[in-house]
């Protein structure tokens, strides 16, 4: 079974701070993809970063970074300077093989502070 | 880019009646919709896999009777809640994929629903 684990209580960062969001996850399938997901207070699920298994370099995608660490299981996304629209609930997913569900974690909530 | 639209948006309805919500791929055929629901600062659970053509195939614990799935075309799928009652007031949200994307797929902007 696959599951993804998101355990900081809600995150707090000063404007034009960086913050990490931690995500770990479990599969037995060597062939997985990452993704981390936006979900500001309108509901919207805004895509932000996906890693695949296999690719052998970090995911970025301007100001947002994947630490992928295999050997930890661990897939961290990384915010660089933070900005006021940043706050947001942050939610890792992941999907495995040939199953094209995905599956979240619980989610973190991120205040970006003036 | 790719687009996902949910319609409606929002709707109250009364206890005991039926609501349609539509899920529909814009700019793209996509061969498989998933449905999922949300209740208030948590996860999103996922309810259905539904399949262009086929029956839809429910997550456990999910009543297939009372959430009606239909995936009639590649750009359409509706879920129907009958005979809602006010634990079903929750967000829904759909999402669409195709074999040809990278990654994974596309979200719906979601139907905040409420039932008195």
């Amino acid at each position: 079974a696959q599951k993804i684990t998101q355990t900081q209580p809600g995150m707090f960062v000063q404007e034009k701070e960086a913050v990490t969001l931690d995500c770990t996850y479990d599969t037995s399938d060597p062939s997985y993809g990452l993704f981390w997901y936006k979900q500001p207070s309108s509901g919207e699920m805004i895509f932000l970063i996906y890693q695949g298994s296999y690719d052998q370099q970090n995911a970025t995608e301007g100001r947002y970074s994947l630490n992928f660490q295999k050997a930890r299981k661990s897939a961290n996304l990384v915010i660089s300077a933070s900005q006021l629209g940043d706050s947001a609930m942050y939610f890792c997913a992941m999907k495995t093989g040939a199953n094209s569900k995905l599956t979240f974690g619980k989610g973190i909530t991120l205040s970006v502070r003036p | 880019g790719a687009v996902v639209s949910q319609h409606p948006s929002w709707v109250i309805c009364k206890s005991g009646t039926s609501v349609k919500i539509e899920c529909r791929s814009l700019d793209f055929q996509a061969t498989t919709m998933f449905w999922y629901r949300q209740f208030p600062k948590q996860s999103l659970m996922l309810m259905a896999t539904s399949n262009e053509g086929s029956k839809a195939t429910y997550e456990q614990g999910v009543e297939k009777d009372k959430f009606l799935i239909n995936h009639a075309s590649l750009t359409l799928s509706t879920l129907t809640v009958t005979s809602a009652h006010p634990e079903d007031s929750s967000f829904y949200i759909c999402s669409a994929r195709a074999v040809t994307f990278k990654g994974w797929g596309y979200f719906g902007p979601g139907t905040r629903l409420l039932v008195l």
